[in-house]
């Protein structure tokens, strides 16, 4: 058990809507990094939150964007969805610049 | 092109049989964590390596980070059933944050 919740598990939406991927971190830590894994692949960083300001980014388009709450919760929101996002989106969260725990991840479909 | 390469892709090893992993990189390693993850599920943390020659054990699990902090090996003593699963290795390239990039991991199964 690494302390890290995330919701849903999983999730099925259609091309064009807008997804909100939420993860909760271990008590005291201070950054969560969001990773996008496709079927058979390394997860692929997304972008990282340190106190709740976006701290460093991926290669991944502007309609990726997140949130960090004084909570230790966060969010990951996707607009447009398209077909190639689905995958199973992981946290990590960290006392920087500590060791990354993950979450149990959701596995997102785009039909 | 990949920045950390991972062999073998899969492997498949009699319950009782010693393995090893291995993760390589083109640049030069901050940070090399071990990770094992289950079909589907989240990434459970192994072990961490720095400093170059540095070597850390748990269990039967003892990884291994060259003097030039360039590869990495994850070796495996007696494997069980129990450590069947998908092994990531990931870099802090240090890019200024803790960023990790990941290899496109090392599947195994262990045969009873």
């Amino acid at each position: 058990e690494t302390g890290v919740t995330q919701s849903p598990t999983h999730l099925i939406k259609t091309r064009g809507q807008q997804v909100t991927l939420r993860c909760s971190s271990q008590s005291g830590h201070n950054t969560v990094s969001w990773y996008q894994q496709a079927l058979g692949q390394g997860p692929q960083f997304i972008f990282q939150y340190y106190r709740e300001e976006e701290n460093g980014r991926g290669n991944f388009p502007p309609r990726f964007s997140g949130l960090q709450f004084p909570n230790y919760s966060s969010e990951l929101n996707v607009n447009a969805l398209e077909l190639d996002d689905s995958a199973l989106y992981l946290c990590a969260s960290s006392f920087q610049p500590d060791t990354q725990y993950f979450g149990p991840g959701t596995r997102l479909t785009v039909l | 092109s990949q920045e950390l390469e991972q062999s073998p892709q899969s492997l498949i090893v009699q319950e009782g049989k010693n393995l090893t992993i291995n993760c390589t990189s083109s640049k030069t390693l901050y940070g090399l964590y071990w990770y094992k993850q289950k079909y589907g599920e989240g990434l459970i943390f192994l072990m961490m390596l720095q400093k170059g020659g540095e070597e850390k054990s748990h269990e039967k699990i003892t990884a291994k980070l060259d003097e030039k902090k360039q590869q990495s090996s994850l070796h495996i003593t007696a494997s069980q059933p129990s450590h069947a699963g998908i092994y990531l290795c990931g870099a802090d390239m240090n890019t200024g944050f803790q960023k990790l990039v990941f290899g496109t991991g090392t599947r195994l199964l262990v045969s009873p």
